[in-house]
């Protein structure tokens, strides 16, 4: 089945380490998304990519970094300047046209140790 | 600024109500998308509707029904006759070109359902 996986569902971070979510999809789309979500808070851009090897920041891109090598994949990297890393983080991914709506993965939530 | 205002944080109704959910949007563009998630408790995020800025036809699906007012910037989302499926967060978000079409939510409406 086509779709965006991300992994793993549940990660830990001790203080001072960086960690990476995976993000994957198999739908054939250009553009890939995160989006980080606080309790009681809507989604928050963290950072995009319309193409491989191109990304621009979000919102809220500090203490994060990203790569886009292959169109499949999305990884972010949750660094130790991020200071307040707890959050549930989503990443989706959309064909190129603007209207196409946006596929979620189901979700990595991270949480410090 | 927020972008995406959803006023109501939490609503809660009894079964077979009716119930509005209001969005309303702010930007600059002419050519914007809207659009309206589901969240359920599992976390996973649910496509319900997009909507462009040109074209202001409500929309009805089922029990849910869209009304898109480019006059007010609203876009409001009512469920007839609600379920107790139907408990969920629900977010409105907009999408402009100069933001790579990314997603500017607002905070969610919690609705729960009660039997």
């Amino acid at each position: 089945d086509g779709g965006i996986t991300q992994s793993p569902k549940y990660l830990f971070r001790k203080e001072g380490q960086n960690v990476t979510l995976s993000c994957e999809q198999n739908l054939n789309h250009d553009a890939m998304y995160w989006y980080r979500q606080d309790p009681g808070q809507g989604l928050r851009l963290i950072y995009y990519s319309q193409i491989v090897n191109d990304f621009q920041k979000g919102d809220i891109a500090e203490g994060y970094s990203v790569s886009r090598e292959k169109k499949e994949s999305f990884p972010l990297t949750v660094t130790s300047a991020q200071k307040n890393p707890t959050a549930f983080y989503l990443c989706a991914s959309a064909g190129k046209q603007g209207n196409q709506p946006q596929h979620f993965g189901d979700g990595t939530r991270l949480s410090i140790l | 600024a927020q972008k995406v205002t959803q006023a109501q944080t939490e609503i809660s109704v009894v079964e077979k109500e009716d119930v509005t959910l209001d969005c309303v949007y702010e930007t600059r563009d002419t050519t914007y998308y809207l659009f309206w998630y589901k969240q359920p408790p599992s976390g996973e995020l649910v496509f319900l509707i997009r909507r462009n800025s040109f074209d202001e036809q409500n929309e009805i699906s089922g029990r849910y029904s869209w009304n898109f007012q480019k006059s007010t910037s609203s876009f409001n989302f009512t469920i007839t006759a609600s379920q107790v499926v139907d408990s969920a967060v629900y977010f409105c978000a907009l999408s402009e070109a100069y933001s790579g079409y990314a997603l500017n939510f607002g905070k969610g409406t919690s609705l729960l359902v009660t039997p």
